[in-house]
């Protein structure tokens, strides 16, 4: 079973720095999917970022940039330029796709998650 | 014009009663999804639906009983409640193989 492990419970940064939060998952799959989550207090869960493992190029989306070490079976999130807004729970989730019947479907399993506190 | 809706938002009831949740998207995706989220903040995928077929089961009581009248609709519905389900529940779909799951806000169930 795959499974995903962010080492770092909570984070904190000054509002405009830049932030680093960690993942690595456990697999023996060679084409998967890798994601991050985030989960404000309103509790909704936001994707952020997603990066496909067969692509070597690391995934940016505007302040989000990841580092995806496939060797090393890792995948951080960087932050970059702090915002009050970003005050969040973010989740790794790592997704395999799984036939059966005839039918494909993916699983997405998801890390303890981190706590990100953004201070002004 | 909201994705993926869940009702009802909160949902306090007694020990014993049966509830239900339901969970309606509007993406056009085939495939859905059960999450619990518990008090500590971990997700677990509860069910998974294509199609209106049922694809994942995970070690879930008996107790819990996902239904699908069509591909847009997924709805949950939990017999004798327990203190221990006391939890987020979230609804997700999802389209084709790499694209990403797209939730719902969620259902505070509180069990008293």
């Amino acid at each position: 079973a795959q499974t995903v492990t962010q080492s770092q419970p909570e984070m904190s940064v000054q509002e405009a720095e830049t932030v680093t939060l960690s993942c690595t998952y456990d697999t023996s799959e060679n084409n998967y999917y890798l994601f991050w989550y985030k989960q404000p207090p309103s509790r909704q869960m936001i994707l952020v970022i997603r990066q496909e493992a067969y692509k070597q190029q690391n995934a940016t989306e505007n302040r989000f940039s990841v580092n995806f070490q496939k060797a090393a079976k890792s995948f951080s999130l960087k932050i970059s330029d702090s915002q009050l807004g970003d005050t969040a729970m973010y989740f790794c989730a790592f997704m395999k796709h799984y036939n059966a019947g005839g039918t494909s479907y993916g699983k997405l399993t998801f890390g303890q998650g981190t706590i990100l506190t953004v201070h002004p | 014009d909201t994705a993926v809706s869940q009702t009802p938002k909160y949902l306090v009831t007694q020990m014993g009663n049966d509830k239900s949740i339901k969970c309606e998207q509007n993406l056009g995706h085939d495939t859905m999804y059960w999450y619990k989220q518990d008090s500590k903040k971990f997700l677990k995928i509860m069910f998974s639906y294509n199609n209106k077929e049922l694809i994942i089961n995970e070690t879930v009581p008996n107790r819990f009983s996902p239904k699908s009248p069509d591909k847009a609709h997924l709805n949950l519905h939990i017999n004798s409640l327990e203190l221990g389900d006391s939890a987020v529940y979230f609804c997700a779909s999802k389209l084709y193989n790499n694209s990403p799951l797209h939730f719902g806000n969620g259902t505070r169930l509180t069990v008293t």
